[in-house]
């Protein structure tokens, strides 16, 4: 049963504290996407890559955000330095094509104090 | 920034009963639009993917269509069920390079034996 895996899978942070999230995608899928989960935005998309390439990352703080994908079985989003503001769950997604059915792994919940 | 907007916010109806909520984005560029089902304390799961105007899709007792010359999307549960209790979510995929995909806020559904 494939499925999207997301480490950790909470994490308790302090302020000025950096934070990488991991996330390991559907073999195959060439697509991959990550999400923020808020109260007041819904879900919000931050970046997403095709075969490895960030094709959108305008959603994303620029200056402390950042979203790479070392390679096919890989993709991480570190934030440095974290705020309390970032807290929020953290949702990364893959698909076979941007336009193509998202499976979404279990989130990352963080909290920064 | 697209405005993709849901209808109602939320929704509380008695087993047995139907219900559809609405999706509405803009009518221009239109490429795709998912319906997603998110359940609390859990990840979206994928509902349909429409591409074409007036397609119709159906799962069990949930269907949707589209206007995408009018721009909306209808969601219909036919007799509901407590377990069809989620928040139901609609994303809106302009062609690439106009701008990236978005999320409607969702809509709360509670259904009560």
């Amino acid at each position: 049963d494939a499925r999207v895996t997301q480490t950790p899978r909470h994490k308790v942070t302090e302020m000025g504290q950096e934070v990488t999230m991991r996330c390991q995608p559907i073999l195959g899928h060439n697509t991959v996407f990550w999400y923020r989960q808020t109260m007041m935005q819904g879900l919000e998309l931050l970046a997403y890559f095709r075969n490895r390439a960030p094709l959108d990352d305008s959603g994303m703080p620029k200056d402390r955000f950042s979203a790479e994908m070392p390679d096919a079985t890989l993709a991480t989003l570190k934030i440095q330095p974290s705020e309390p503001r970032d807290s929020a769950v953290y949702f990364c997604a893959s698909g076979l094509a941007t336009t193509d059915t998202q499976y979404f792994g279990p989130g990352t919940r963080l909290t920064v104090l | 920034i697209l405005n993709v907007e849901q209808s109602p916010q939320s929704l509380h109806v008695q087993e047995g009963d139907s219900t559809n909520f609405t999706c509405s984005f803009p009518s221009s560029n239109f490429y795709a639009l998912h319906w997603y089902r998110w359940e609390t304390a859990k990840s979206p799961e994928a509902l349909f993917v429409m591409t074409l105007n007036g397609d119709e899709k159906k799962k069990g007792r949930i269907s949707a269509t589209l206007n995408t010359k009018e721009g909306y999307s209808y969601l219909y549960i036919k007799g509901s069920q407590p377990e069809d209790s989620a928040t139901y979510l609609c994303a809106f995929y302009p062609p690439i390079g106009y701008s990236t995909l978005t999320f409607g806020k969702g809509t709360m559904l509670l259904v009560s034996p």
